[in-house]
């Protein structure tokens, strides 16, 4: 049972256009959540993450929105750019310090 | 910082033969995971250790996978004998306590022939 769950295996944006992630979880006892990106050839690297007493998280071009309801989050990258092409993976815990879930992840294009 | 380092980047063996995947933690961390990615299960944990021990070894696939952890600065994981449904990325990851970002290597890519 796939308790991160990103539904959609690839995306394409335009460059200078607005790229979404989404990401969809199932365990409410998860608290804490996180995104990575991966280069080929390279492990996932830390991007962004966001408590679940929060419901938005800037970091320069990259904004996490989180749903508690819907349980939901969703990645903004705004403007794209073509080194932003990557797999991007959500990843979630159940409390601080405990292991991470990470979802199938998205692979995201950016075109020029 | 180093990073987390992995060894061997690439390897690859015949089926049958023992394979041995080394990682040292960022220093300082006190917890070391071990994950396993393929296509068809993505990103998936093998098992993690919080200062040296061995917690939660739930995600190793069957008897034939191990890992120890003799230090805090180094981890193996051992797949004997290897087979070729074992062929995947495998990542060695670390993180300070207390907190949840991990910091990953930059994987060992294994073939089994």
């Amino acid at each position: 049972d796939q308790q991160v769950k990103q539904n959609s295996p690839s995306l394409s944006v335009q460059e200078g256009r607005i790229s979404i992630l989404n990401c969809d979880y199932t365990n409410s006892m998860f608290d804490y959540f996180l995104w990575y990106k991966k280069y080929p050839a390279e492990g996932p690297t830390f991007l962004i993450s966001i408590s679940s007493i929060k419901d938005k998280n800037e970091d320069g071009r990259f904004t996490v929105f989180l749903n508690k309801s819907a349980k939901h989050l969703s990645l903004h990258i705004v403007p794209s750019q073509p080194g932003d092409s990557a797999v991007y993976f959500c990843a979630a815990s159940a409390y601080a310090g405990n292991m991470l879930t990470f979802g199938g992840g998205t692979r995201l294009m950016v075109k020029p | 910082d180093a990073g987390v380092i992995q060894s061997p980047r690439h390897e690859v063996t015949e089926m049958g033969q023992e394979v041995t995947l080394r990682c040292k933690p960022i220093s300082g961390h006190n917890s070391l995971f071990w994950y396993r990615q393929t296509m068809m299960r993505g990103l998936e944990l093998l098992i993690y250790f919080n200062n040296n021990v061995p917690i939660d070894d739930s995600g190793m696939p069957e008897d034939r996978f191990s890992a120890k952890m003799p230090n805090a600065s180094f981890s193996t994981l051992k797949i004997q004998p290897s087979e070729p449904r074992d062929s995947a990325v495998y990542f060695c990851a670390s993180r300070s306590t207390g907190t949840d970002t991990q910091y990953f290597g930059p994987g060992t890519r294994l073939t089994v022939l």
